[in-house]
This record gives structure tokens, C-alpha cells and sequence, in this order.
């Protein structure tokens, strides 16, 4: 346990659906970040929000929408998906100035 | 841009040492870490070193950096089943955003 929570760990959508991942963390970071993982590339870092400010954007399609309402809650909303977006979503937090990002589980999300 | 290279794959058998590698190309690299990544989990921060330094141990990980040649490498002793996994090598250079670098991630094989 990590201390960051994310929900759902599994989800699988439609192309033409809208869902929104969340997550959630109580450790006091201000850093919070979205990456994706799949079985053709590595980790790649999609989003990252400092101070519920959005300040790295990595050339994410606009079918990625993320939120931030606060520092300890991140989202990413997602519509009209292709099934190549098909991968494991782990978001991820850290402390400004600090050494570390914390992993939630991540969501496995599976797009039909 | 950051690039962070790994070899894919790697086989030990129960006992011996394992050593993954890892090269990365930002010579500003602050900070270097260690993720391993278990079977349908996230990523769990095993260690990390400052740029500053030469080796880091930590029970039965050791950790060297040879900054010269931006080169990072993890060696777990005794190694056992339980270490099965995937191992990410990550780096950050940028104190303020956090923004993590992550290679490919090396698959550790235990035989028994």
C-alpha cells in the first residue's frame, strides 16, 4: 500500500462510452501525474499537475481530458477511445523537492 | 529529449546474484531510482541514489552509478523466486515538477 488509490483496477469501455479514472492520495503531495503503460512502449508520462496547476502535457490526444480539483485528487476522463488506448493508467504522486513518486495499483482499461 | 535504455529480459537461477543494468542520457540527472513492478501492481520504489554518489546498499540491494558514463546498475544477492518481476530503471533531473524518466523496465526470470 502506497498511499495512492486508484479506482477503478479494471475497466472495460466502448469506443463511443465516457468514463473517468480516479485517483486519490492523503500523503501531502502537491505533484501528482498520469502515466501509461503498455506492452509496446514504456512508461510514458502523460500528464503532470503541480499545485492542482496542469504543467506537462506530452502530446496526449484531447480523448484524454485530465482534472485536478484538488491536490490529492486526480482524474482523467476519458471518450471515444480506440482500441489502442488499451493499457495500464498508474498515477503517481511525489512532493515538491522530493526524491520519490508513489504508484497507485494503476487501471487496467481495456477499450472494445 | 531524456532517454532511459534497459535490457528487456533477464534469467538467474535461485541463490545467485542478479545485476540489471541501466544507461540513461541527461547529465543532470538529480536522482536515479529502482521501481519493480509485480504481476498486476504498481510501481514500488525499491531505492534510489543521489547523483552525487557512488553506491548505495540496502540489505540485499546494491546499487552503483557511474556518472561518467551515465550508467546505473541494481544488483540483488541471494536472489530469490519472490523477485520475479519487473524492474524499472527511472531518473529526474528536474527538482521542481518531478518529471520521472523511465526505461523500458528489465523482466527478472527466478529458476528454481
Amino acid at each position: 500500500e502506497t498511499g495512492v488509490t486508484q479506482t477503478p483496477r479494471h475497466l472495460v469501455m466502448g469506443m463511443t462510452n465516457k468514463k473517468s479514472l480516479k485517483c486519490e492520495q492523503h500523503l501531502g503531495h502537491n505533484a501528482m501525474y498520469w502515466y501509461k503503460q503498455s506492452a509496446k512502449k514504456p512508461l510514458e508520462l502523460m500528464f503532470v499537475y503541480n499545485f492542482k496547476e496542469q504543467t506537462e502535457n506530452n502530446s496526449v490526444p484531447s480523448r484524454f481530458s485530465p482534472e485536478c480539483p484538488n491536490s490529492s485528487h486526480l482524474f482523467l476522463h476519458l471518450h471515444t477511445l480506440q482500441p489502442e488506448d488499451s493499457a495500464l493508467y498508474l498515477c503517481a504522486s511525489s512532493s515538491q523537492g522530493g526524491t520519490e513518486a508513489f504508484f497507485g495499483q494503476g487501471t487496467r482499461l481495456t477499450v472494445v | 529529449g531524456e532517454d532511459v535504455e534497459q535490457s528487456l529480459f533477464l534469467s538467474v537461477r535461485e541463490g545467485d546474484s542478479s545485476v540489471i543494468n541501466c544507461t540513461y542520457t541527461d547529465s543532470s540527472s538529480t536522482y536515479l531510482y529502482w521501481y519493480k513492478q509485480e504481476p498486476g501492481a504498481g510501481l514500488q520504489l525499491l531505492t534510489y541514489i543521489f547523483s552525487n554518489m557512488d553506491m548505495k546498499q540496502d540489505q540485499r540491494l546494491t546499487v552503483l552509478l557511474n556518472k561518467k558514463d551515465k550508467h546505473l546498475s541494481l544488483r540483488i544477492a541471494d536472489t530469490q523466486t519472490g523477485d520475479s518481476a519487473i524492474y524499472f530503471c527511472a531518473e529526474s533531473g528536474d527538482n521542481y515538477g518531478q518529471n520521472f524518466v523511465f526505461g523500458p523496465g528489465t523482466r527478472l526470470s527466478v529458476l528454481p
